[in-house]
């Protein structure tokens, strides 16, 4: 069965520094998302990363991809208020015909000025 | 449109009622899907359509029953609901996993209910 283990959990940072956010999962795969989720709302797709050695960045936001270790990154630089939320990472998981997304348990980002 | 469309976006029901929820796609994305969301937990699936025909439950109880009547819509039908199914229910569609690609969730507004 696959896992997939975010840390830390919670995260407060103050403005203007940096982060990084972990997800490590416990079988192969071969896509790996990164969403974002507002307090009472829906998920937001961040990044998909699809290779070894994928990185993708997004304003403040990179994330990356090792599938030799089973971990991802999503590297948060010069932390900014608005980005306060909380950050998922999911899996995919591919059992037989059956494709499923496999999430961590997110990772509650607040950022303090 | 990139959009996927839920309603209502709270419903209350008492445990002897049945309602259901909705869910529209017009992506064109052939898997659509129902997560459960509790409070500072992460989404849980409940069911995958894949070509409108049911491929994934994930031992959901019976009370809890999806329909998917054509590619664009999904249906959640609730009926005889416990307290403890209060949640956000999020819908969801993407490309088939089969077809190479991102195969980005699109995630819909969710429908929050309530069960007294």
């Amino acid at each position: 069965e696959l896992k997939v283990e975010q840390n830390p959990l919670f995260l407060s940072m103050q403005e203007g520094k940096n982060y990084t956010i972990y997800c490590n999962y416990s079988t192969t795969s071969d896509r790996l998302y990164w969403y974002r989720q507002d307090p009472g709302k829906s998920l937001e797709s961040l990044f998909v990363l699809l290779s070894n050695g994928a990185v993708k960045q997004e304003g403040r936001l990179m994330a990356s991809l090792d599938t030799k270790a089973r971990l991802s990154t999503l590297h948060i630089t010069a932390a900014v208020h608005d980005l306060s939320a909380t950050y998922f990472c999911a899996v995919l998981n591919s059992g037989g015909s059956n494709y499923k997304l496999t999430f961590g348990k997110g990772t509650l980002l607040t950022v303090n000025p | 449109d990139t959009e996927v469309t839920q309603t209502p976006k709270h419903l209350v029901m008492g445990m002897t009622n049945k309602k259901s929820l909705k869910c529209e796609q017009h992506m064109g994305h052939r898997a659509m899907y129902w997560y459960k969301q509790k409070a500072k937990k992460p989404p849980e699936l409940m069911f995958v359509y894949s070509y409108e025909k049911l491929s994934i439950n994930e031992s959901v109880p019976s009370r809890f029953s999806p329909e998917c009547p054509n590619s664009s819509l999904l249906n959640l039908h609730l009926h005889a609901l416990q307290p403890e199914d209060s949640a956000l229910y999020l819908c969801a569609s993407s490309q088939d996993w089969r077809t190479s690609g991102a195969n980005v969730l699109t995630f819909g507004a969710g429908s929050r209910l309530t069960v007294l």
